[in-house]
């Protein structure tokens, strides 16, 4: 069964600290994404990558950096975690074009206290 | 741009109830269409997809049908039940190396 694959289900950070989310997958996709969603405000795109070494930012990249080594690995950097950062955070990947959909990962809630 | 358009939630329904959740799009050309379902404490899972108009997606006993007349691909399932109960998008896709355009979501509870 093809996955992506995000490293925690449930993070507690404190204010301050640097934090990683991790996400692999497993289907050779050139495409993957980073998102946030909170309630009320849908799925925001934070960063996008359509290769390795390759980072677009998304609609709110403020505050978060990515890191893509690897063709199936991409992770999401807090670089000083503040509360506004508490969130569901999901990845995806897709082939280059986009025509199949995306694939999600099941997310990983991230809390900053 | 492109963009989508849900129905707003919250959608209350008593279990065997019908469901239509509206989804419209504005895009240049003729998008792929898909619906995902988001169940408590998930991601996001592929439901269907349309690629073309008068396509219809199913899946679990839901279908949607890409309309292109009226630029529509609304959600049904002639009978929901308890397990139903999440949150479903619509998105678009406009071909190219263009990303897929999500709707707001759109919450659906089912009650016994």
């Amino acid at each position: 069964d093809v996955k992506v694959t995000q490293s925690s289900r449930y993070l507690v950070k404190r204010t301050g600290e640097k934090v990683f989310l991790e996400c692999v997958q497993d289907m050779d996709h050139e495409n993957m994404f980073w998102y946030r969603q909170d309630p009320g405000l849908g799925l925001r795109l934070i960063y996008f990558s359509y290769d390795v070494k390759m980072k677009e930012k998304g609609d709110i990249p403020e505050g978060y950096s990515v890191s893509r080594e690897k063709k199936e690995r991409f992770s999401l950097i807090l670089e000083s975690a503040s509360t506004n950062q508490t969130s569901m955070y999901l990845c995806a990947s897709s082939f280059r074009t986009g025509g199949s959909g995306y694939t999600f990962g099941s997310g990983t809630r991230l809390t900053v206290v | 741009g492109d963009s989508v358009t849900q129905m707003e939630g919250p959608v209350t329904l008593s279990e065997e109830a019908c469901l239509t959740i509206n989804c419209t799009y504005t895009a240049t050309g003729y998008p792929s269409l898909f619906w995902y379902v988001q169940y408590p404490g998930e991601g996001l899972q592929l439901l269907l997809k349309a690629t073309k108009a008068d396509d219809k997606g199913s899946n679990k006993g839901f279908e949607a049908t890409y309309r292109k007349e009226t630029t529509s691909f609304h959600l049904e399932k002639g009978s929901v039940q308890v397990s139903d109960s999440a949150v479903y998008f619509c998105a678009s896709y406009s071909g190219g190396y263009n990303k897929l355009i999500f709707g707001a979501g759109t919450r659906l509870a089912v009650h016994p």
